[in-house]
């Protein structure tokens, strides 16, 4: 089946620093990607996606690029603000199929 | 993308009560979807609702515990009936928005006590 995998939180980075939280999937065929964030007390925003290997999703400096040689998804920012505090959840669809989560990394970017 | 409101945005209740969570959208969709999130924890999918049919139940979740009403194409309800404290959670509707996308509510968080 298709199962998504994400590193352990939480992430405590001090503000400016580079962030990386890694995604790996499993999953038949060529599923879409997709990053959500979940602010503190709100609901899931899509951040970015990608639909294709080499595609690369990008939103607010946030990047990460489908890797199919590696079934990764690792999303990426150069800088990061105190704003970007929240729970990033890696994610995927196969066609035709349900959406299927990573277990989300809480971050906590430090002033 | 799609407007998604949720009402209401939280709630405190009593076990064995029933808590009807509803879910409007700003456009006609044909598919919402009906997720929990348990405290700390990422997304389990309920159920998948299709207006003009029965919704569709994900393994360990069933019409007696969560019915789900879907009578057009920009609005769905979902109860929680019989509640215990198990059942404290935040619940989110979302809906598919191309590609495979799937755009979220902001959600319905429930405490019961």
């Amino acid at each position: 089946g298709n199962s998504v995998t994400q590193m352990e939180g939480p992430v405590t980075l001090s503000e400016e620093a580079f962030l990386t939280i890694n995604c790996t999937y499993t999953a038949t065929g060529y599923p879409s990607l997709f990053w959500y964030v979940q602010y503190p007390g709100e609901g899931l925003q899509l951040l970015l996606k990608a639909t294709k290997a080499d595609d690369k999703g990008s939103n607010k400096g946030f990047e990460a690029t489908y890797r199919k040689e590696t079934t990764s998804f690792h999303l990426e920012k150069g800088s990061v603000q105190v704003s970007d505090s929240a729970v990033y959840f890696c994610a995927l669809s196969n066609y035709g199929q349900n959406f299927v989560f990573g277990p989300g990394t809480r971050l906590s970017v430090l002033p | 993308s799609a407007v998604i409101s949720q009402k209401p945005s939280r709630d405190i209740c009593q076990r064995g009560t029933s808590l009807t969570i509803q879910c409007q959208v700003d456009s006609q969709v044909t598919m919402m979807f009906w997720y929990r999130q348990q405290p700390g924890q990422s997304l389990t999918l309920i159920a998948t609702a299709n207006q003009g049919s029965e919704a569709t139940y994900e393994s360990g979740f069933v019409i007696d515990k969560f019915p789900i009403s879907r009578p057009n194409l920009t609005f769905s309800t979902l109860t929680v009936s019989n509640m215990s404290p198990e059942d404290s959670s935040i619940y989110l509707c979302s809906v598919e928005g191309g590609v495979e996308t799937q755009y979220f509510g902001p959600g319905t968080r429930l405490l019961v006590l």
